[in-house]
């Protein structure tokens, strides 16, 4: 069985200051981990994944995060946080391919997300 | 443009009726999902669906049904038996096979009045 634990369900950090959003995972097969932003009335929208390879994983809008295999953590990391990132964001990580048919596709399991607010 | 509709953004039912909210897609993708959101409890899977004309229950599937009659249609059915349906619903698709991301709709938020 997977899980995804989101220690902090809010975070407050004043704009131009760095932020970490905290995401650890547990999994007994091969490890597949987003991150994804919500915004107000809003889907869910993909920042970054890590499938395989190079352990630090670039998004969009200048976030980043490392997958740490020792300490299954994927935390989310931006060194200078701007108003318009005030949103709720959201770890989730993969059992890995479904196999059983055709089409295939992935469960993935949530975090309970975190909220992050941007302060002038 | 390609992506994913919800239909419709807003829904109020009262108790006892049954409600279908609509989700399509235009991404070619083979798999689609229906996930629950409510307030601190991230998102949970109701239903999903590899292919046409299969699909699979999810964590919480009680009080659900679907069906996946096309590829590019994958409608859900909140019945009176599910006891408290008042929550916003996403629907995702992910190309088949290999792990892929899932690409989510805009939601539906249904209210029981």
């Amino acid at each position: 069985a997977q899980s995804v634990t989101q220690l902090d369900s809010q975070v407050p950090v004043f704009e131009e200051a760095p932020v970490e959003l905290r995401c650890n995972y547990s999994s007994s097969v091969s490890v597949y981990l987003f991150w994804y932003v919500q915004y107000p009335n809003q889907g869910l929208q993909l920042l970054l994944k890590y499938l395989s390879g190079s352990t630090l994983v670039k998004g969009i809008n200048g976030f980043e995060a490392e997958f740490n295999k020792s300490q299954t953590s994927f935390h989310l990391r931006k060194p200078s946080v701007h108003i318009s990132d005030t949103a709720e964001y959201f770890c989730a990580v993969s059992d890995g391919g479904l196999y059983g048919l055709t089409g295939g596709g992935n469960k993935l399991t949530f975090g309970t997300g975190t909220q992050l607010k941007v302060e002038l | 443009d390609g992506g994913i509709t919800q239909s419709p953004k807003y829904l109020f039912r009262k108790e006892g009726q049954n409600v279908t909210l609509s989700c399509e897609q235009n991404l070619n993708h083979d798999a689609m999902y229906w996930y629950r959101q409510d307030p601190g409890q991230g998102l949970r899977l109701i239903y999903y669906s590899q292919i046409v004309n299969d699909f699979q229950k999810g964590d919480i599937a009680e009080g659900y049904s679907v069906s996946r009659e096309k590829k590019e249609s994958f409608p859900l059915t909140v019945t009176s038996a599910q006891k408290n349906p008042t929550a916003f619903y996403l629907c995702a698709s992910s190309r088949g096979l290999a792990v892929n991301e899932q690409f989510f709709g805009p939601g539906t938020r249904l209210t029981v009045l």
